[in-house]
């Protein structure tokens, strides 16, 4: 299976500050690399999300970016908001209709007005 | 539409009975995926399925749990007998997965959850 880690744990950073979460993953077959925010009381919801062809992705004040050679992405929130308070998780994956993701344990990110 | 539907959102039970979570996807999903969640333990995935199919029980914690899916439209995660260290938020998710105008879709869309307290 995957091994997945997420750095850091906690995240605590001041409105309009920059947050930056990793993920690092064993399986050199995923090719499929999203990021899911769980708000409290809801189930996780995708965010943003990225394929092995693509080194870097952006959605307004989020953005993804791959290094598939060091077999880590990251997450990038800009201008952070006290809405953006909530935790992340990254679950890579192959994406296949028979695949599945591996959700890491999480992060913690707090955003201080 | 609805999102997908999961009852109840609450549950109480004392240890020994049997407990029944549902769950409705998002119709024309093929692929429904249960999970469970617990500070310990983080977001585990205990079963899925594809086309009604079981496809990988390995998360399943032990034979006092199962998981049906009789139609596109329902599924069920049974405990029996529960026990306390059961606790947690079970949450079911599902999936277009494959093929779509726009490209691939593998996105899950979660559940709001059904939290469950043996005691």
């Amino acid at each position: 299976g995957e091994n997945v880690e997420q750095h850091p744990s906690t995240l605590s950073v001041q409105e309009g500050d920059s947050a930056v979460i990793k993920c690092t993953y064993s399986d050199s077959a995923s090719n499929y690399f999203p990021w899911y925010k769980q708000e409290l009381g809801k189930g996780p919801q995708l965010i943003i999300d990225i394929r092995s062809n693509v080194g870097e992705k952006k959605d307004q004040r989020i953005a993804v970016t791959l290094n598939k050679t060091a077999k880590h992405f990251s997450l990038h929130i800009t201008e952070t908001q006290p809405e953006d308070s909530a935790v992340y998780f990254c679950a890579p994956g192959r994406g296949s209709t028979l695949g599945r993701l591996y959700f890491g344990r999480g992060t913690q990110l707090t955003v201080w007005p | 539409d609805a999102g997908v539907i999961q009852s109840p959102r609450h549950e109480v039970t004392e240890m020994g009975q049997e407990v029944t979570l549902r769950c409705k996807p998002i119709s024309g999903h093929n692929s429904l995926f249960w999970y469970r969640q617990t500070m310990m333990r983080g977001l585990e995935l205990l079963i899925y399925f594809n086309n009604n199919v079981p496809i990988d029980d390995s998360g399943m914690p032990e034979d006092r749990f199962s998981a049906k899916m009789p139609n596109a439209s329902f599924s069920t995660l049974k405990i029996q007998p529960s026990e306390p260290r059961d606790s947690a938020v079970y949450f079911c998710a599902s999936s277009p997965r494959g093929w779509s105008r726009g490209g691939s879709s593998y996105e899950q869309y979660f559940g709001p959850g059904t939290r469950l307290t043996v005691t």
